[in-house]
């Protein structure tokens, strides 16, 4: 079964620390992986996507990286800002376009003051 | 451009009852989808449209849902009846190549 497993569930961090978020999937065959951003009370905004053959894309302080042979990804985020606070969600899909995705369950991430 | 648009915004209603979810897609996006998400299952896919057909239903969890694209700018997601468990956020997104844009969802509680 198609599975991606986000982690950590929750994270707290203060503002200008860096972060981590990690995607562990199991989707076969595999096309791309996409990072999205949801803010409360708002639909996720998509922050990266990458092909098979990408290890790493940026957007301003957010960095996606890839690894195809081991099937994880990681989003780091630099200097982390309170506007940061956010839903991150994993998205894998097993061919080009949206249709037969499969979501992971997101990172909810809070950074404070 | 004011990207998607969803309304209503919040619908609360009792079981039994039937709604109705609207959405105008971004202009010139070729391609809308219908999303439902819960604190228990996340983000799902309910069915996509391609240039006003609908491609891929398998996500619609019941006969009980039923969406429509009757053009380019306007789409339609139905539940009736509703039930508690359709206690949701239904999001709309339309797409034109590789980014996908969600709209601001509906809140659905069915009581």
């Amino acid at each position: 079964k198609n599975q991606v497993e986000q982690s950590p569930q929750s994270l707290i961090i203060l503002e200008g620390k860096n972060c981590t978020l990690q995607c562990n999937y199991t989707v076969s065959p595999f096309s791309n992986l996409r990072w999205y951003k949801q803010d409360t009370g708002r639909g996720p905004v998509s922050l990266t996507i990458m092909t098979f053959s990408e290890n790493t894309k940026s957007n301003g302080r957010y960095t996606a990286t890839l690894d195809a042979d081991t099937k994880q990804s990681s989003l780091h985020i630099t200097a982390s800002q309170l506007s940061d606070s956010a839903s991150y969600i994993c998205v894998v899909s097993p061919s080009r376009g949206y249709q037969k995705v499969t979501f992971g369950t997101g990172t909810k991430l809070q950074v404070i003051p | 451009d004011a990207g998607v648009i969803q309304s209503p915004r919040h619908e609360v209603t009792e079981m039994g009852q039937e709604v109705t979810l609207r959405c105008k897609p971004i202009s010139g996006h070729n391609s809308l989808f219908w999303y439902r998400q819960t604190m228990m299952r996340g983000l799902e896919l309910l069915i996509y449209f391609n240039n006003n057909v609908p491609i891929d239903d398998s996500g619609m969890p019941e006969d009980r849902f039923s969406a429509k694209m009757p053009n380019a700018s306007f789409s339609t997601l139905k539940i009736q009846p509703s039930e508690p468990r359709d206690s949701a956020v239904y999001f709309c997104a339309s797409t034109r190549g590789e980014t996908q844009y969600f709209g601001p969802g509906t809140r659905l509680l069915v009581l």
